[in-house]
Formats: structure tokens, C-alpha cells, sequence
């Protein structure tokens, strides 16, 4: 059972390029959320989607861009690449928010992005 | 707008010794979750509990337990006879499910992290 499987694990990108972060879930969650992680702090919420064809822009959207075309892939595309998006990229999925499953979300080994 | 915090950054003990880790969060919503999650060195996020906010019992699973006092808006954490394994960065976080959060699918709001290390 692969869960969250999150590509690549690491990567250094120069100022200006571009990028997608592969994110794929086998549970077929509803549910997929994308975070980063800087040093020293928590997780912010980049994008998510509640379904395929739906996303919705989280806390800290813009240099971002996702596509949900499948209930199972929900890549993250950075278009110019700049020294503030060095950080770690969590990918999650998750069933159901108001079930009785509620919200229980599962997470990939995370991308360690450098922007340089 | 929710917020939480975490404001213990680092715990050192010995191993054996009981820990406890801090959470205290702020809502205006009367519904919503409380979870605390584990980041191990290997750097994946590990779900540990949930507990929603018209359930104030406490929990006891092995050795760990959560104390949820809404009175004081915080759900803390205690390890008991903690290992060398239970060395990670552990996370509190809160979502929102009421009339504040428009609908709730807005994902997790996480606190900084409380780096816990266990000295053998």
C-alpha cells in the first residue's frame, strides 16, 4: 500500500525556472492538500481540492499553480521559481472531513525544494 | 482567523522521563478538530490523534496521553516514560468546521512544532 507517494524528493531549481511537484495517492481520498514547510515552522496551505476538477487556493497561494484532473494525482506547479519558495512541500490526502472518518489526513515524505 | 500555538520549540529530557508538550489554540468557532501530528528525522508527517471540540475526554493510548481543556483552549500532550524513538518535531493542529471557516475543506492550521529530543 504506497499512501502518498510525493517525486522529487529533492531538487535545487536557479532563480526564474519551473517546476512540478508530483503528488499521487492510491486510497482514493477526496481529499488532497498541498503545504510547505519552512525552517522552524508549521505547515502552511498552499492549495487543496475537496474532488477531481475542484481546487481552491489555501493561505499562501500565489507563485503556485495545481491542476486536479484524477482523483489520485494533484501536482503543484511553480512557474518562476524565487529564493522564497525554498522551503519542504508536503503533499496530503484524506478521505472525509465531516464523516465519521473525519479528516484523518495522510501524508507524503515531503520535497526539499532550494531555490538559488 | 484560528491560530495555534505551540511555545515550547525545544524540550530536551532524559530518557524515561515524562514530557509534556504544549498547545493552546484560538477559534471563534464553536466546531472544529484538534490533531496532534509527529515528524520523525525521516521527515514524514504521522497522525497521532484527532479529537473533536464537544469531546473533552481525555485519552490515554500507551504512553501517550491528551489532556483537552476547552475552558483554557489547549490540548496537551504527554509522553510517559518517553524512549529515544519518540525523538521528532510534534505538531498541534486545528481545523475549523463552522459558520468562521466556510465549510471546512480548507486544510490545517498547524502550529510551529515543539522539537522533542530524548537523551539516552
Amino acid at each position: 500500500n504506497a499512501g502518498v507517494t510525493q517525486t522529487p524528493k529533492f531538487r535545487i531549481l536557479k532563480i526564474g525556472q519551473s517546476m512540478t511537484l508530483q503528488c499521487a495517492q492510491d486510497m482514493n481520498h477526496n481529499y488532497m492538500y498541498w503545504y510547505r514547510q519552512d525552517p522552524g515552522m508549521g505547515l502552511k496551505l498552499i492549495y487543496y481540492s475537496v474532488g477531481a476538477g475542484i481546487t481552491d487556493k489555501g493561505e499562501v497561494p500565489n507563485g503556485y499553480n495545481v491542476s486536479r484532473s484524477t482523483t489520485e494525482d494533484f501536482p503543484l506547479r511553480l512557474e518562476l521559481a524565487a529564493p522564497s519558495q525554498t522551503s519542504v512541500y508536503f503533499c496530503a490526502s484524506g478521505l472525509d472531513v465531516l464523516g465519521p472518518l473525519q479528516e484523518k489526513l495522510f501524508f507524503g515524505s515531503g520535497t526539499q525544494l532550494s531555490v538559488l | 482567523a484560528q491560530k495555534v500555538t505551540q511555545a515550547q520549540t525545544e524540550i530536551s529530557v532524559v530518557e524515561k522521563e515524562d514530557v509534556t508538550l504544549d498547545c493552546v489554540y484560538e477559534t471563534r468557532d464553536t466546531t472544529y478538530y484538534l490533531f496532534w501530528y509527529k515528524q520523525p528525522p525521516s521527515g514524514e508527517l504521522v497522525f497521532l490523534i484527532r479529537r473533536n471540540s464537544f469531546d473533552e475526554q481525555n485519552e490515554i493510548s500507551g504512553r501517550y496521553s491528551w489532556n483537552f481543556q476547552k475552558s483554557t483552549s489547549s490540548f496537551n500532550f504527554t509522553i510517559t516514560a518517553s524512549q529515544v524513538v519518540d525523538s521528532a518535531v510534534y505538531f498541534c493542529a486545528l481545523r475549523n468546521l463552522g459558520m468562521y471557516s466556510g465549510g471546512g475543506a480548507d486544510g490545517l492550521t498547524f502550529g510551529k512544532g515543539t522539537h522533542l529530543i530524548i537523551q539516552p
